[in-house]
């Protein structure tokens, strides 16, 4: 599985936008992107997922350029609730459901 | 429809006693699978069940096991406990294997 690296922590203020990059050099053809968010003392919850190009839902969006050697999650606007560790795993979507997770990157959102 | 869920939310036990862990996926999700969180190691894979067998296992001692029933419930058990095995017990279920898992809200074990 590739190995992803992602800030330590970030700071941000309440409506700014957030934007956390990954880097996945050695992302693989059959990789898969995918961002969860874990808030202290829960399960991660599931962000968005995607291959290439740029993914949008309803919580955050994720741009991932031609080469796929990194990623960044956007999220729009952000309030004191965004405060959580956020997670960029790579891998097959046939990884047997044997997740890989990093450090994390752990983001405040001040008031 | 209701998430995963996960009994009890917190345990203490004692160096040497067993533990069971209970895990009921979001109905009709048939894999399970299992993490263990520690501020030092992160979050770890231990392992997964899919139709009432293991179908991958983390690099975690033989103490730790698990099963699934037939309704994809599954409950873990860590046998003679030792002080590291203090964490947050992490279940995750998703339809069928190499889907979204989606993760319950985790048994914290505390182990004296």
């Amino acid at each position: 599985l590739a190995k992803t690296t992602q800030p330590i922590s970030m700071d941000s203020y309440e409506g700014q936008e957030v934007n956390i990059t990954c880097s996945h050099n050695n992302i693989a053809t059959n990789d898969y992107i995918t961002w969860y968010q874990q808030f202290p003392s829960q399960g991660p919850r599931f962000i968005i997922q995607g291959y290439k190009t740029k993914v949008t839902n309803e919580v955050a969006s994720l741009f991932i350029p031609a080469d796929r050697k990194s990623s960044t999650l956007s999220l729009p606007r952000v309030s004191l609730s965004d405060t959580a560790v956020y997670y960029c795993l790579v891998g097959p979507q046939a990884a047997g459901n044997k997740l890989t997770f990093g450090g994390g990157t752990r983001v405040l959102v001040k008031p | 429809k209701a998430g995963v869920t996960q009994t009890p939310r917190y345990l203490i036990k004692t160096r040497g006693q067993q533990v069971t862990l209970s895990c009921s996926p979001i109905s009709g999700h048939r894999s399970v699978s299992w993490y263990q969180q520690t501020p030092g190691q992160g979050l770890q894979f231990l392992f997964e069940y899919f139709s009432e067998t293991q179908r991958n296992k983390g690099n975690f001692p033989g103490r730790f096991s698990g099963r699934q029933f037939s309704n994809s419930r599954s409950e873990m058990n860590v046998s003679t406990l030792e002080l590291g095995d203090s964490a947050l017990y992490l279940c995750a279920s998703s339809l069928f294997r190499d889907e979204t898992q989606y993760f319950g809200p985790g048994t914290r074990l505390l182990v004296l």
